[in-house]
């Protein structure tokens, strides 16, 4: 099946510093990557979704100077958690968009990123 | 702009019961609506995925059913089971621009 990857799993750091996050589709084309956030004991919330060689779109109220996102190629996208600062803390997750066998496009999730700011 | 409610925010049952998880969306242009598993600290797993032209989904255990003009879907869990619990989320993704918005989930824990 559809494989979404990301990497780190899991990353600490200064405040201050940049934390770059990938999302690989291993075994398919994704037309399209969204990444959301997820603070603990909530659900998840759409930052922004990003097309293959186009700029992303950002949803209200995320900054997009802040998260940038690079969408390079048809299986990468990454995301750059600039200036982290400790409320940049939270649990980020990518998908992957593919249109599968039938016409249904379908997202596959990745296995998420766990930052903390120290 | 689409909203997600899940119904309850959490529950305790005890073993073996069958329970019903609620789903209720505000926008029924959807494209898809898709139930998750979370357990703490870790990623999403896929449950069911419904297409809006269908009606219902069943996996083992696990049924899902749509109903797209009335705004809802519910989560069916047959005989429940102490390694059910985690929080479940429903999941809707539009047409278009196929933009997913999630509920606030629902808790469950299943005691043995």
């Amino acid at each position: 099946g559809a494989v979404v990857s990301q990497h780190p799993s899991r990353v600490i750091c200064k405040s201050g510093t940049s934390v770059k996050i990938e999302c690989r589709s291993l075994d398919f084309q994704a037309t399209t990557m969204f990444w959301y956030r997820q603070f603990p004991k909530k659900s998840l919330m759409l930052m922004a979704t990003s097309n293959e060689g186009s700029k992303a779109t950002y949803e209200q109220g995320v900054e997009k100077d802040k998260f940038l996102i690079n969408h390079a190629s048809l299986t990468l996208s990454t995301l750059t958690v600039t200036s982290a600062h400790p409320e940049d803390s939270s649990f980020y997750i990518c998908s992957a968009r593919t249109r599968l066998a039938g016409g249904y496009n379908e997202q596959f999730f990745g296995p998420g990123t766990r930052l903390t700011v120290l | 702009k689409q909203e997600v409610t899940q119904i309850p925010a959490a529950l305790s049952v005890p073993e073996g019961e069958n329970l019903v998880l609620n789903c209720s969306f505000t926008d029924s242009a959807i494209y898809n609506l898709q139930w998750f598993r979370q357990d703490p600290g870790k990623g999403l797993t896929s449950l069911l995925l419904i297409q809006s032209s269908q009606r219902e989904q069943t996996s083992g255990r696990l049924n899902a059913s749509l109903d797209k003009s009335s705004g809802r879907s519910t989560l069916y869990i047959a005989a429940s089971q102490p390694g059910d619990s985690a929080t479940y989320l429903c999941a809707v993704s539009s047409t278009g621009g196929f933009k997913t918005i999630f509920g606030a989930g629902t808790r469950l824990f299943v005691k043995a």
